[in-house]
């Protein structure tokens, strides 16, 4: 199984900061003959579902606010928000859909400072 | 508008089954596989199934394979998750969710399934 594990665990940003979250494959999530990356990012809101952020790693889903944005390739992802607003305090979940079983990160719980 | 909305969740006693299902709305069901991914309460998200756009391929999370069988009706837009020899450790809200894209786009709100004697 493809182990994701996410850095760091809880983070807290002030306002208008940026964020700054690691997601790390335990092996290569790149599909070369295609040339994409089979992660994605999320965002949970406390009592809501999870809502789709970020696709192939770096494509933000359409609606998602600019200061989102997803980097990497291989085994070593990355999503920053620019600039922290008030409304991004929540959860973030990397998950990589390369190979079976599908698997999440642990989460990283992003906080106000 | 897209949507999808779980039921069929409840307090179930260990070794007893319950039928899940997610009806959906706004798009065209038969285009798309479908998937059921569960999250523990205050742990983290564990994906437990997907099925194809026709009904297959159909694949399961090792911890429920054997347990828990996952079905399509595409004449009545839904999914199901019917769920046999439950445990502790199945209690956890399920979302059924979309998938496209290589990710899981919507999800709906969730159904809760408690196992506990």
């Amino acid at each position: 199984d493809i182990v994701l594990t996410q850095s760091p665990e809880s983070l807290a940003v002030s306002l208008g900061e940026r964020a700054t979250i690691r997601c790390t494959s335990s092996q290569s999530i790149l599909f070369t003959s295609a040339n994409k990356n089979y992660l994605t990012w999320y965002q949970q809101r406390p009592g809501q579902p999870p809502k789709l952020l970020i696709y192939s790693a770096s494509s933000r889903e359409s609606g998602v606010p600019d200061r989102f944005s997803g980097s990497g390739s291989g085994t070593d992802f990355t999503l920053t928000i620019s600039s922290l607003q008030a409304e991004d305090v929540a959860v973030y979940y990397c998950q990589q859909y390369y190979s079976a079983p599908i698997t999440f990160g642990q989460g990283t719980r992003l906080e106000l400072k | 508008q897209v949507d999808l909305v779980e039921s069929g969740g409840g307090l179930v006693k260990p070794g007893g089954s319950l039928r899940l299902s997610c009806a959906a709305s706004g798009f065209i069901f038969s285009d798309y596989y479908m998937a059921w991914i569960r999250q523990a309460p205050g742990k983290g998200l564990e994906w437990v199934s997907y099925i194809g756009s026709t009904g297959s391929p159909i694949h399961y999370a090792d911890s429920v394979k054997g347990r828990f069988t996952m079905s399509r009706d595409n004449a009545k837009d839904s999914i199901y998750l019917e769920m046999n020899s439950l445990r502790a450790e199945d209690t956890a809200m399920y979302y059924c969710a979309r998938a496209r894209a290589a990710a899981f786009d919507p999800w709906g709100q969730g159904t809760l399934v408690t196992v506990s004697s």
